[in-house]
């Protein structure tokens, strides 16, 4: 298997432009979990969905980001309009579904996002 | 209150020298399991080592060890025998089983310095 897969690795846009991160999980894997990562916050769940349901989205900042898991094997968070403050890596993880505790998140290799 | 406590922003380490980089946390569910990753300069995220909360014997992993002591609610990692491939950001996380949900919480991470 490939792993996660994050497009695009690198975004620069303008502040006020509409922004989408994409994420291919792993097969198989029915849950995925979008993480944002800076210095002041370090490592932020935003949002997570099982089996393409969103469960817990009490990390997505503001009414500005949205994220939607329309299958199994894709996903995407949007930014609408951006803002120099969410300059930030963004990783998507995708674990599966066990009896106990163990399952580690398998993580992308994430999108730093630049807003100017 | 912090769920996940790393108090070293940084660490320094001779290269074939083991090193321990601390890991608290706070929960009052039994039942958890304590993960740890690697973030090298490339950005990714190494999932390591798994402990889990019942497990009775401390996790390893080749070179890497956990120290779980579980009165004090510490789950330090250990790295024996440092190479220079190991300098990176480590982050200890959490995921706790009685709330349900699957998302990992994270720490503020550890630099660790592999010096020649």
């Amino acid at each position: 298997d490939a792993g996660v897969i994050q497009s695009p690795r690198h975004e620069v846009t303008e502040m006020g432009q509409e922004v989408t991160l994409r994420c291919k999980p792993i097969s198989g894997h029915d849950y995925l979990f979008w993480y944002r990562q800076t210095m002041m916050r370090g490592l932020e769940l935003l949002i997570y969905f099982n089996n393409n349901v969103p469960i817990d989205d009490s990390g997505m900042p503001e009414d500005r980001f949205s994220a939607k898991m329309p299958n199994a094997s894709f996903s995407t968070l949007k930014i609408q309009p951006s803002e120099p403050r969410d300059s930030a890596v963004y990783f998507c993880a995708s674990s599966f579904r066990d009896r106990v505790m163990n399952t580690e998140a398998f993580f992308g290799q994430g999108t730093r996002l630049t807003v100017v | 209150a912090q769920k996940i406590t790393q108090t070293q922003p940084g660490m320094f380490v001779q290269e074939k020298e083991a090193v321990t980089l601390d890991c608290t946390y706070d929960t009052s569910d039994p039942s958890y399991g304590l993960f740890w990753y690697k973030q090298p300069s490339s950005g990714e995220m190494i999932f390591l080592i798994y402990q889990g909360s019942y497990d009775q014997q401390n996790a390893t992993e080749g070179r890497y060890s956990l120290n779980f002591q579980k009165a004090r609610k510490s789950a330090n990692l250990v790295i024996s025998a440092s190479q220079l491939g190991d300098s990176a950001m480590y982050f200890c996380a959490m995921r706790e089983r009685g709330t349900g949900r699957r998302a990992l919480t994270f720490g503020s991470g550890t630099r660790l310095q592999v010096q020649p």
